[in-house]
């Protein structure tokens, strides 16, 4: 089956910028969406098909998609984006969806 | 406005069953795949099924294949998840997702999720 791997950790100072890779097989071939979660609450979409913004999503995500690397891109990071980041795709050849494991956004 | 509320989590014993249902509203139902994504404590995401919005397509992670069912009943804007012979790795808060499309994509709107705990 379909694995895509995330670090579990991610660090950054406020007002700089994160970025959350996310590793597959091809992943290029895909498309690679993000949700942020915040403790206690549900997954809030940020990133879909590698690189749109859903409405109310500050333009400082950002996306991209290229061999076997997806990145999420948080520019001017700020205390509020700390949360854990999950990527996720739809793996048609087991028609599965298929979820990295997180990245905890540590703001320092 | 979209809302997904679950219901039917609770306490149940290894081997017992337990049906979770999600009311929506604020949006034609049947134009929307469904699925289950669950979070056992501390960890992280994990897909457990999706229906397509006629109900005529399901799938299955390996890890409930044959143990549970995923179900709608357009007419009540509701889906459900008929859990059987539970484990206690299937202890985990249970969410109702949507997708935008009849597609199975990403989700563009969750449930706050119900809690479910397998254990004697």
């Amino acid at each position: 089956s379909y694995v895509l791997t995330q670090p579990p950790s991610v660090s950054v100072a406020p007002g700089q910028t994160a970025r959350i890779t996310c590793g597959g097989n091809n992943i290029e071939s895909k498309s690679v969406h993000w949700s942020q979660q915040k403790p206690g609450q549900a997954p809030v979409v940020v990133i879909y098909f590698d690189s749109d913004r859903p409405s109310g999503i500050p333009e400082r995500f950002s996306g991209s998609n290229s061999g076997n690397t997806a990145t999420l891109t948080i520019s001017r990071v700020e205390a509020g984006d700390e949360a854990d980041y999950y990527c996720q795709v739809w793996d048609s050849s087991s028609d599965h969806v298929v979820f990295g494991g997180g990245t905890k956004l540590t703001v320092l | 406005e979209v809302q997904l509320s679950e219901s039917g989590g609770g306490l149940v014993q290894p081997g017992g069953s337990l049906r979770l249902s999600c009311a929506a509203s604020g949006l034609t139902f049947s134009s929307h795949a469904m699925s289950w994504v669950r979070q056992a404590p501390g960890k992280g995401l994990e897909w457990v099924s999706s229906i397509s919005g006629s109900g005529g397509n399901t799938y299955y992670a390996d890890s409930v294949k044959g143990r549970f069912t995923i179900s709608r009943d357009n007419s009540k804007n509701t889906l459900y998840l008929q859990m059987n012979s539970l484990r206690a790795g299937d202890t985990a808060v249970y969410y109702c997702a949507k997708n935008p499309s009849d597609t199975i994509n990403y989700f563009d709107y969750w449930g706050q999720g119900t809690l479910v705990t397998v254990s004697s």
